[in-house]
């Protein structure tokens, strides 16, 4: 399994621009999520969703698109990208462990953006 | 809203001490309580975590204890080694994380 996969894992766009930031996951997870990490805010949820077809929103989605037509990728939009986007970001799945109801979550490894 | 509140920011610890980080919350509709370790350039990733019916939970050199009615969880180190240091984040739910507390081990 290669768990939670992100790219690119730099990326540079100039204010205005738009991209999309990939995220595939082979663990058959249903639950999966994207964070942005910014210095001393730890890690604040963008949007969420809780299998193919259903997306939610988060604490910071303002700027942000989702979509979720597989279980497996989960991208994330940016429409028209600001220098407040300036973060790193990660995508998430999450996972059951043995107890019932109890769980945790698999974080890629990040991609970090710059908007100048 | 500030849901959690984690402290210290930054802990410097000598090896073989205890480390102790400790998480506020405030939602008393949180039920679960994980902590996550996190290096350098990499994504967090989960360490330990625990359920309110039990107030205590260990598992190797980590422990949390949870006080319910404080609204309070921590995480403590114990042995302490260089190899711990990292940002540690309390995540109720797993939907408000922490600021994050950077620990450093020295040697």
């Amino acid at each position: 399994n290669a768990g939670v996969t992100q790219t690119p894992k730099f990326q540079v766009l100039k204010t205005g621009q738009s991209m999309t930031l990939q995220c595939a996951q082979d663990m058959n997870h249903e639950y999966m999520s994207w964070y942005r990490q910014d210095p001393g805010m730890g890690l604040r949820l963008i949007h969420y969703s809780v299998g193919a077809g259903i997306t939610d929103q988060g604490e910071v989605p303002n700027g942000y698109n989702v979509s979720r037509s597989t279980t497996e990728d989960f991208p994330l939009r940016l429409l028209s990208a600001a220098p407040s986007q300036t973060s790193v970001y990660f995508c998430a799945s999450r996972f059951i462990l043995g107890q019932a109801d109890t769980y945790g979550y698999t974080f890629g490894s990040g991609t970090r953006l710059t908007v100048v | 809203q500030q849901q959690v509140k984690q402290s210290p920011q930054s802990l410097i610890v000598q090896k073989g001490g205890i480390s102790i980080i400790n998480c506020a919350y405030e939602n008393t509709a949180f039920d679960y309580f994980p902590w996550y370790q996190q290096f350098p350039g990499k994504g967090p990733a989960l360490l330990i975590a625990i359920r309110p019916d039990v107030s205590e939970k260990k598992e190797g050199r980590f422990t949390i204890s949870f006080n319910k009615s404080a609204k309070q969880f921590s995480l403590h180190i114990m042995d302490s080694q260089p190899g711990d240091s990292a940002t540690y984040f309390c995540a109720p739910n797993d939907m408000r994380f922490g600021a994050g507390t950077r620990l450093t081990v020295k040697p």
